[in-house]
């Protein structure tokens, strides 16, 4: 399995404009997961997903942000408009689930978001 | 709310010694406590976890510890490398969603 899948790995735009990121999980991961990382707040859960429904939002900044999950093999998360405090690396993670051995979170390369 | 303590917040230690860190978590009802490393420009990968019906893992070099009781878990690297340098996360969770602790930078001298 090639594993987590994000692109694009850098993105660097104009505040005011929208951002999308997309992500990949893993085949046969029913948890999806986006994280944020910042030398201020360290690694933030966003948002994540089980099988592709929304479970627990509560760490979306703001309404600003919003992330979908259309179907099992794709994910995006997008910010509109985009602030120059959004600057950060967003990682998405994918995971089997619960039980032993299915919680274990597998990382994409993440999207190092510039907003200027 | 949901937090978990981590400390120190930068360790450094000559090759050949051991290092320890060690997280203080929130939430009592935690059952999985995973170790995660992530060197520069590159992503957090899994390098040991422990669930909360074990008091102590060894892989190789690297163990953890738990106290449930005491709320907390420890990592301890010995024989330390220097590409044992990295940032080391502690996390814990359970119900799939993980807490993630601030991180210890940890560098090993030659």
């Amino acid at each position: 399995d090639a594993g987590v899948i994000q692109s694009p790995r850098h993105e660097v735009t104009e505040m005011g404009q929208e951002v999308t990121l997309r992500c990949k999980p893993i085949s046969g991961h029913d948890y999806l997961f986006w994280y944020r990382q910042t030398m201020m707040r360290g690694l933030e859960l966003l948002i994540y997903f089980n099988n592709n429904v929304p479970i627990d939002d509560s760490g979306m900044p703001e309404d600003r942000f919003s992330a979908k999950m259309p179907n099992a093999s794709f994910s995006t998360l997008k910010i509109q408009p985009s602030e120059p405090r959004d600057s950060a690396v967003y990682f998405c993670a994918s995971s089997r689930g619960s039980g032993t051995e299915n919680e274990k979170l597998f990382f994409g390369s993440g999207t190092q978001l510039s907003v200027l | 709310g949901e937090n978990v303590e981590q400390h120190p917040s930068t360790l450094s230690v000559q090759e050949g010694d051991s290092a320890v860190i060690k997280c203080t978590y929130s939430d009592s009802a935690s059952n999985y406590f995973p170790w995660y490393k992530q060197e520069l420009g590159k992503r957090p990968q899994l390098i040991i976890d422990i669930r909360s019906n074990v008091g102590e893992k060894k892989d190789q070099r690297i163990a953890v510890t738990l106290n449930k009781t005491a709320k907390h878990f420890s990592l301890h690297i010995t024989e330390t490398q220097p590409e044992d340098s990295a940032v080391y996360f502690c996390a814990f969770g359970g119900y799939n969603k993980l807490i993630f602790g601030a991180g210890t930078r940890l560098a090993v001298h030659p």
